[in-house]
């Protein structure tokens, strides 16, 4: 089955502390995936996707085949990247997205 | 980039009721998909609104249920028909040139009494 899994519902940090959200997926083909964030009162958008290998906002995201695992990871967390996070797989031959359940993450002061 | 407007913002409605749920595209976009986010869950899709033909629905959701239109590249409409409380959701429109360049509208908060 495709599925992905966000096994927090909420992390919490301090500001300045190294952040990583979980993600782990289960897909048969090769996977493409996706983190959505969602700040409060703004919609859902796009963060990273892994084939970009890029780093957004100090965020960076590295797919780990043997662990079916991909991680969002920033080393200092600033009080601004309070959101919701997605982990998100491009299923259905490539027609749409399946998302995790999210995480909440707060960074403290 | 395209920008996703979505009315109405929220109702209030009653059961047995049904509900059209407006998404607007500011630009032509090739996809266009309506999602159910339910309280403390994830995006469900629903269907994948096609331009000029019907509606793919996903496994649990049936066109009876959830009738979509799109006629045109830029606009969508969803209705949530015969509602119930266990309809109370937030219905999200998203669109874009692919599937993995998705742009989301800022929902619609359903409550059914």
């Amino acid at each position: 089955a495709q599925r992905v899994t966000q096994p927090e519902k909420l992390l919490s940090v301090f500001k300045g502390a190294p952040v990583e959200l979980k993600c782990n997926y289960s897909y048969s083909g090769s996977p493409e995936l996706f983190w959505y964030v969602q700040y409060s009162r703004q919609r859902l958008q796009l963060l990273l996707r892994h084939i970009s290998r890029e780093s957004i906002k100090g965020f960076t995201a590295d797919l780990n085949k043997g662990e079916t695992s991909f991680h969002l990871k920033k080393p200092f967390a600033q009080e601004e990247d309070s959101a919701m996070y997605y982990c998100a797989l491009l299923t259905g031959g490539g027609n749409k997205l399946t998302f995790g359940t999210g995480t909440q993450l707060k960074v403290e002061l | 980039s395209a920008v996703i407007s979505q009315k109405p913002s929220r109702d209030i409605c009653q059961r047995g009721t049904s509900l059209t749920i407006q998404c607007q595209v500011d630009s032509q976009v090739t996809m266009m998909f309506w999602y159910r986010q339910q309280p403390g869950q994830s995006l469900t899709l629903i269907a994948t609104a096609n331009q000029g033909s019907e509606a793919t629905y996903e496994s649990g959701f049936v066109i009876d249920k959830f009738p979509i239109s799109r006629p045109n590249l830029t606009f969508s409409t969803l209705t949530v028909s015969n509602m119930s409380p266990e309809d109370s959701s937030i219905y999200l429109c998203s669109a874009g040139t692919s599937v993995e360049t998705q742009y989301f509208g800022p929902g619609t908060r359903l409550l059914v009494l």
